[in-house]
């Protein structure tokens, strides 16, 4: 089993609508989560990042965490044709050395006009 | 901020050859990672560099595989004798030290023939 699960999708929505994007992980240490945005055949790009449990929003993204149920979300809202991408959820413990980071698979978004 | 670079884009060579790929990191950023993605997962953790020390690796990376990055600037991963299982999409991501937040460069996919 994975530490990061991700459903693949394709999710597939139409334009303005709320999207809610998914994670859920094994290892109680995680206490970063972040967001990544990553167009076909590109790098993922970073859209959020949180610290422990709680909300944090930035434009059309809010991302929540719930750490007593190891539950991470990412919502878009007024999604638009140019959200279409695959979305990574990343995980960080504390560590002494470094603070590499755990993705879970990813979740394809298609947004329709 | 110029963002995290990579070269080549893409590579395609042949089982048993040698290949070796570079990361200019952000330049104030003294973290440097690299990570593999392959098609339709999310990236895995490789190695870690904290300045010039190479202080962290996983055990996805074999004796074939090897990362350098002298002055604490640019990076290299060098991958010998290579296999078809080696094709993927290869990241790097740099952060400053007491930053959780990783930002990667565009990769480079490799193709093994």
């Amino acid at each position: 089993q994975k530490e990061v699960e991700q459903d693949p999708g394709p999710l597939s929505v139409p334009e303005g609508a709320i999207v809610s994007l998914n994670c859920t992980y094994s290892n109680s240490a995680f206490q970063y989560f972040m967001w990544y945005r990553q167009y076909s055949r590109k790098g993922p790009e970073l859209l959020m990042y949180t610290y422990s449990s709680g909300n944090k929003e930035d434009g059309r993204f809010t991302a929540q965490v719930d750490k007593s149920s190891k539950y991470i979300s990412l919502f878009i809202r007024d999604s638009q044709p140019s959200d279409s991408a695959t979305y990574l959820c990343a995980m960080s413990a504390l560590r002494n050395a470094g603070n590499m980071l755990t993705f879970g698979g990813g979740t394809r978004l298609m947004v329709k006009p | 901020d110029t963002g995290v670079s990579q070269n080549p884009r893409h590579k395609i060579t042949k089982r048993g050859q040698n290949v070796t790929f570079r990361c200019d990191p952000i330049s104030e950023h003294n973290r440097l990672y690299w990570y593999r993605q392959t098609l339709g997962q999310g990236p895995e953790f490789l190695t870690y560099f904290q300045n010039e020390a190479q202080l962290e690796k996983s055990r996805l990376l074999s004796d074939r595989f090897s990362a350098e990055r002298p002055k604490g600037s640019f990076s290299t991963l060098e991958i010998q004798r290579t296999e078809q299982g080696d094709s993927a999409m290869y990241l790097c991501a740099s952060s400053r030290t007491g930053v959780w937040e990783q930002y990667f460069g565009p990769g480079t996919r490799l193709t093994v023939t």
